[in-house]
């Protein structure tokens, strides 16, 4: 079976801009999360989403939003990109929400210049 | 204080040693554990879940979880080279949908 999806692997984007993050789950998951990778960190939570319902959120400005789609795709947006922005963005999927193992896809790079 | 704390390392073992690697968390309501392991420029890739106090082994991975002191670890027995990387712990408390990870362990087997 496929994993996680992520697109696209890279991007660069400037200060001001807005982006937009595609992920698929892996077949038969319901659940997304989205975090957000800063070299030498561990992700940072950002939203977790479950049956098209945002089920959870991190300490994220109102910047950031998310979606998840019938097919239980998931986009996440970010708008007026700030240098700060500039990371790896990760996606993950689990069959529930909640505490449940979430399977990570291999991600966004981001550069805000 | 963090969610969450790891040692960032880098704890270096030799080949075939045991690596021991802690992580130690605030929230009394954490109720799901989990480690991951991340090679530099991937994502992380899921090794073990643990939920219940006590041990819990897959393979050379043995996770063990103490809620009364808010710990958990991870031994990796007969430590290879390709071990070598970071090791993330994660929280979750499932009334809230949240996941906190720490900053992660970097170990390093020496062949």
């Amino acid at each position: 079976d496929a994993g996680v999806t992520q697109s696209p692997t890279h991007l660069i984007k400037t200060r001001g801009q807005h982006v937009t993050l595609r992920c698929s789950p892996i077949s038969g998951h319901k659940s997304v999360s989205w975090y957000q990778q800063v070299l030498g960190q561990g992700p940072q939570f950002i939203f977790q989403y479950y049956e098209k319902e945002e089920r959870g959120r991190g300490n994220f400005p109102d910047r950031f939003s998310a979606r998840q789609f019938p097919n239980y795709s998931s986009e996440l947006n970010v708008n007026a990109l700030l240098l700060g922005d500039s990371a790896l963005y990760l996606c993950a999927s689990s069959s529930d929400s909640g505490g449940y193992e979430q399977y990570f896809g291999p991600g966004t790079r981001l550069t805000v210049t | 204080q963090k969610e969450v704390e790891q040692n960032s390392g880098p704890l270096s073992v030799p080949e075939g040693a045991i690596a021991s690697l802690n992580c130690t968390y605030s929230d009394r309501g954490s109720q799901s554990f989990f480690w991951y392991r991340q090679y530099s420029g991937k994502s992380p890739e899921l090794i073990m879940s643990i939920y219940s106090n006590g041990d819990k082994e897959d393979g050379r991975f043995t996770a063990q979880l103490n809620k009364a002191s808010q710990y958990v670890s991870l031994l990796i027995r007969d430590s290879q080279p390709s071990d070598s990387a970071t090791y993330l712990c994660a929280v979750s408390y499932n009334n809230f949908n949240k996941f906190y990870f720490g900053s992660g362990t970097k170990l390093n087997v020496k062949p």
